[in-house]
């Protein structure tokens, strides 16, 4: 079957970093999503990572290693405002992307 | 502002009304999506079409109506619900192509509450 597996809450302090790691199995695999979503709102795309490596952007970088189905999403210098929950999303196969439950990021100051 | 646009934002609703809820994308995708989102559990996939042609159906019940008259709009057409309905329903898209995905655009969703 088609899982994802990733933290349900962390907490981390305004300033520093936080990894949020993410390990999935899925029918087939064309790449893994990071998405953010603000209580309330809709989940706004973050990274795309379909081979091994880092991939940076800004504060946030993406990691991906497809032989241990395994992926993180690193945040550094953190701001209140990325208090909110990160979603893993492989996509499958078929381009279908699978979600994980995704993770309650709470930062304090 | 993502480019997908969905109404209403917010729904309450009684067992045996009827209702719909609109979605529209303006960045030329190829495909929609309807997802259920419920309070801490995965985005649950509803219904996929692509090119306008259903492609999904995830077990959905018979209750919830999709219609796609174009690439742009997407309805979600809404009867007999049950309170465990009662969630945050959104609207995606994206441009799909021979070579693979890409990043799904959602709309703000419609929190739909039913009594």
């Amino acid at each position: 079957g088609q899982n994802i597996d990733q933290p349900t809450e962390m907490t981390a302090t305004e300033g520093a970093i936080v990894q949020i790691n993410c390990t999935y199995q899925t029918s087939g695999f064309n790449g893994l999503f990071w998405y953010q979503q603000h209580a309330g709102e809709a989940p706004t795309f973050l990274s795309y990572n379909v081979l091994d490596g880092l991939e940076e952007k800004g504060r946030f970088s993406s990691f991906l290693s497809r032989s241990k189905g395994y992926s993180y999403l690193l945040l550094k210098e953190l701001q209140m405002k990325d208090s909110a929950s990160y979603l893993c999303a492989p996509m499958d196969s078929n381009y279908q992307l699978i979600w994980g439950a995704g993770t309650k990021l709470i930062i304090k100051p | 502002e993502t480019g997908v646009t969905q109404t209403p934002r917010h729904l309450v609703m009684g067992m045996t009304n009827k209702k719909s809820l609109k979605c529209e994308q303006h960045l030329g995708h190829n495909a929609m999506y309807w997802y259920k989102q419920s309070a801490k559990k995965p985005l649950e996939l509803m219904f996929v079409y692509n090119f306008k042609e259903q492609t999904e159906n995830n077990s959905v019940p018979s209750r919830f109506s999709p219609e796609c008259p174009n690439s742009s709009h997407l309805f979600l057409h809404l009867h007999t619900l049950q309170p465990e309905d009662s969630a945050l329903y959104l609207c995606a898209s994206s441009q799909v192509e021979r070579e693979g995905g890409y990043e799904q655009y959602f709309g703000p969703g419609t929190r739909l509450t039913v009594t």
